[in-house]
């Protein structure tokens, strides 16, 4: 079956500290993967994805086949980077998006 | 970039009357349209997809007479929550794909819906 999974509902660190949101997934063949943001009262926007190898906002995801992780880790978080992430997994042959649960991530001043 | 819009943002209506949300693409055609239900500090539920010109693929658990899909052309679909409860009251998100992002979905900004 093709799942994500974000275990953590809620992460909460201070200003400058490092963050990593965890993504786990599911899937048999070659996975496409993406990290999704929603800041407070906007839509669910595109942060970055995997193919592309990007830094967007200082933020970087590396896909581990291993562990099949995509986790996302930026080295020092800003306030403003508090907001709800979605790791979202293409599903193959449909086009789909399989979302995880969302984690929220509160950067405390 | 790619600009989707949803309309209404807000809608409040009685028990038993149906509601029709509209989701356009603004500057791009949409070969496909996607819709879903978002509870508070919840992931998104895919609802159905919807091709152009053709009906919608609903997901399982999904009643398609309830939650009825047109996309009738590829810059506008509709959903309409028939008969409505107050259990259909949530956060409905339409994305669509197309132009020039090829799998890219765009999102829209949502609907909340209140079913009093």
């Amino acid at each position: 079956a093709q799942r994500v999974t974000q275990p953590e509902k809620l992460l909460s660190v201070f200003k400058g500290a490092p963050v990593e949101l965890k993504c786990n997934y599911s899937y048999s063949g070659s996975p496409e993967l993406f990290w999704y943001v929603q800041y407070s009262r906007q839509r669910l926007q595109l942060l970055l994805r995997h193919i592309s190898r990007e830094s967007i906002k200082g933020f970087t995801a590396d896909l581990n086949k291993g562990e099949t992780s995509f986790h996302l880790k930026k080295p020092f978080a800003q306030e403003e980077d508090s907001a709800m992430y979605y790791c979202a997994l293409l599903g193959s042959n449909t086009g789909k998006l399989i979302f995880g649960q969302g984690t929220t991530l509160q950067v405390k001043p | 970039g790619a600009v989707v819009s949803q309309h209404p943002s807000r809608v409040i209506c009685k028990s038993g009357t149906s509601v029709k949300i509209e989701c356009r693409s603004l500057d791009f055609q949409a070969t496909t349209m996607f819709w879903y239900r978002q509870f508070p500090k919840q992931s998104l539920m895919l609802m159905a997809t919807s091709n152009e010109g053709s009906k919608a693929t609903y997901e399982q658990g999904v009643e398609k007479d309830k939650f009825l899909i047109n996309h009738a052309s590829l810059t506008l679909s509709t959903l309409t929550v028939t008969s409505a409860h107050p259990e259909d009251s949530s956060f409905y998100i339409c994305s669509a794909r197309g132009g020039t992002g090829g799998y890219e979905q765009y999102f829209g900004p949502g609907t909340r819906l209140t079913v009093t």
